[in-house]
């Protein structure tokens, strides 16, 4: 089945630093999702995006929708403790069915 | 307070063994999923429900079934556990914009 690439696969970052992460597909996609995962817990949706080059914001969290709708980025600005977890970007191709493709996830570590 | 419930969060079987795992959402949601979790390789999705009765199978069914007699409840089958269906188990349920998701089984094959 096809997969996302999703980069980085992990990243190490200080308190307060600014995070970038992205997704990336050979084919195209008419919904672009970013769930986090908490330690322990299942994913939880973040932010959802319905149209190519949509900007969207949640609190410190900023997604687009990349206008080939081939991919899609997540910011997090001056991130804080509670934002360890794992990052998973999802698409829905064109197509109508309800499945989502998921990407490998982003692993987030801050050091203190 | 919507809510997916799984059966177990934990769980240890022998290799050969019949293996149930449970879902119950009370969200009257018609569509549930069941994915598996591995280290790099992100969610996949092993099968879906789009009604009661009604399944298909996702990316990887090899080695699993399903059942959904009821729209509240979807459950997993590993007919014959082997050691490569060690994993974390999620389960979800909603539409495209609002899948809800279970906190995991993490299953262990030995």
């Amino acid at each position: 089945g096809q997969q996302l690439n999703q980069s980085p696969q992990s990243m190490f970052i200080q308190e307060g630093e600014d995070v970038s992460m992205n997704c990336t597909s050979s084919s195209i996609f008419n919904t672009w999702l970013w769930y986090k995962q908490d330690p322990g817990e299942g994913p939880v949706l973040l932010i959802a995006l319905y149209k190519a080059g949509e900007l969207t914001s949640n609190g410190r969290l900023t997604a687009q929708f990349g206008i080939t709708r081939k991919d899609s980025f997540l910011n997090i600005s001056a991130s804080i403790p509670s934002d360890v977890g794992i990052y998973f970007c999802a698409g829905q191709s064109l197509g109508g069915n309800e499945k989502l493709t998921f990407g490998t996830g982003t692993r987030l570590t801050i050091i203190p | 307070d919507v809510k997916v419930t799984q059966s177990s969060r934990y769980l240890v079987k022998r290799t050969g063994e019949k293996v149930f795992l449970e879902c119950v959402q009370d969200m009257d949601h018609e569509n549930m999923f069941w994915y598996r979790q591995d280290p790099g390789l992100g969610l996949r999705l092993i099968y879906f429900s789009y009604d009661v009765k009604m399944k298909e199978k996702g990316d990887i069914p090899e080695g699993y079934s399903v059942s959904r007699e009821k729209k509240e409840r979807f459950s997993l089958i590993l007919e014959s556990a082997s050691t490569n269906q060690t994993s974390m188990y999620l389960c979800a349920s909603g539409g495209v914009d609002e899948q809800f998701f279970g906190p995991g089984t993490r299953l262990t094959v030995l």
